[in-house]
């Protein structure tokens, strides 16, 4: 069974640039969650989708950020115009929910660095 | 703010002993659950506890449960250089699958050969 697949693994944009990350969750989960740690940091919580609806989006930093997913397959995060702050590692994460144990499946993240 | 604080921050420990983290919380929970992140790679899934269990055990990893004191730690015996990692604890704060699971700082494990 495929994972959860994230791109780009690496991007390195310049202040104001736009930059789209992309997530392929676990075929057939419902859920999609997004986070991000900031060097030696806690993982952040960003949003949490359940198939194309927005959840939960408390952790979203500000209107900069957009995150999408249609049809309730893959999801997008964009940032822009990104700012140095953003700098991180992006992860997506799926699971299967309902009443299911809710055990998340990662992708290998997306590093960001803006300078 | 994030819900699970894991201490302590950093551990370096050598191969063949143990290791203990902890984990303590805020909220009411479903379950606690355990991953572990090898540097350059994503989270994965160590172990599940539910709030009615008070230990568990995985091979060489035990978890227990504090439902009281809110908090929970992780036992790794007879460690490894190969367990190496960043270990997070992540709550779920209610039944079903459609909550967010939230994560702490994380705990930096080092094993020394």
């Amino acid at each position: 069974e495929a994972g959860v697949t994230q791109f780009p693994s690496h991007s390195v944009i310049e202040k104001g640039q736009t930059v789209t990350l992309r997530c392929d969750p676990i075929s057939g989960h419902d859920n999609l969650y997004w986070y991000r740690r900031v060097m030696g940091k806690e993982i952040k919580f960003l949003l949490h989708f359940v198939k194309e609806s927005k959840q939960d989006e408390s952790g979203m930093p500000n209107n900069r950020f957009l995150a999408e997913r249609t049809g309730g397959t893959y999801s997008t995060l964009k940032v822009q115009p990104a700012e140095l702050e953003d700098s991180g590692v992006y992860f997506c994460a799926s699971s299967q929910g309902g009443t299911a144990a809710n055990v998340l499946t990662f992708g290998a993240g997306s590093r960001l660095t803006v300078l | 703010s994030q819900q699970g604080e894991e201490d302590p921050q950093a551990l370096s420990i050598q191969e063949g002993e143990n290791a203990t983290m902890n984990c303590s919380y805020k909220t009411s929970i479903n379950n606690l659950q355990w991953y572990r992140q090898n540097s350059g790679r994503g989270l994965v899934h160590l172990i599940l506890i539910r709030s009615n269990e008070r230990e568990k055990h995985s091979g060489r990893l035990r978890v227990t449960l504090d439902t009281s004191k809110k908090s929970s730690s992780l036992l790794i015996t007879a460690s490894r250089a190969a367990d190496t990692a960043s270990y997070f604890c992540a709550t779920d704060p209610l039944s079903g699958g459609y909550q967010k699971v939230t994560f702490g700082i994380g705990t930096k494990l080092q094993v020394i050969p």
